[in-house]
């Protein structure tokens, strides 16, 4: 069965250190890739998406990703984080041919000290 | 662009009675939604998928006779949990797919009392 595993629960950094969330997924045929956030309380947003093209994506607020095909994983970066990134993150893969379903990794607890 | 309605927000209602959760998406059509369970500091569990026009497809281990489903337009879609009980209280979350994106709601906090 199809999984995606991000690798860290639980994160914390202070103001301006660099981030770096990992989410590896388990299937070999074609994938769409997400990353989204949910802040305390609120619904989850899209950070950002792979479908094809440019394996390096960017999303809002300064987040980006890089699809790496040949290991599988879907890294979120961020050069420098603020505050107000405190939330949780969820990686998904939406398999081709499934219906559109999502399956989401466990989520990456992300804690950043003012 | 992309808006993504639930309502209620939260509901308390005894045990043994029936709740509908209404999940709009307001500003695109939605062929496909999906409703997810979400439990606290874990991630989403997916209950089914809503096909407007047809029947819902559930997951493993969903009751479908228990969470009935119905995507009755492009711009809606009902959960209605049936004889609910205290273990039936969770945060349920839908999403509308637009373009092979799923955008999501902000949630519907159900206590069984």
């Amino acid at each position: 069965a199809q999984s995606v595993s991000q690798h860290n629960h639980h994160v914390i950094l202070s103001e301006a250190a660099s981030l770096e969330l990992g989410c590896n997924y388990s299937y070999g045929g074609t994938v769409n890739l997400f990353w989204y956030v949910q802040y305390p309380g609120q619904h989850l947003q899209l950070l950002l998406k792979y479908f094809s093209g440019d394996p390096l994506v960017k999303g809002i607020k300064g987040f980006e990703a890089e699809f790496i095909k040949s290991k599988f994983s879907f890294n979120l970066r961020k050069p420098s984080v603020q505050w107000s990134d405190t939330a949780e993150y969820f990686c998904a893969v939406n398999v081709y041919n499934q219906g559109g379903k999502l399956i989401f990794g466990q989520g990456t607890e992300l804690s950043v000290k003012p | 662009g992309a808006v993504v309605s639930q309502h209620p927000s939260r509901v308390i209602c005894k045990s043994g009675t029936s709740v509908k959760i209404e999940c709009r998406s307001l500003d695109f059509q939605a062929t496909t939604m999906f409703w997810y369970r979400q439990f606290p500091k874990q991630s989403l569990m997916l209950m089914a998928t809503s096909n407007e026009g047809s029947k819902a497809t559930y997951e493993q281990g969903v009751e479908k006779d228990k969470f009935l489903i119905n995507h009755a337009s492009l711009t809606l879609s009902t959960l209605t949990v049936t004889s609910a009980h205290p273990e039936d209280s969770s945060f349920y979350i839908c999403s509308a797919s637009n373009r092979e994106t799923q955008y999501f709601g902000p949630g519907t906090r159900l206590l069984v009392l």
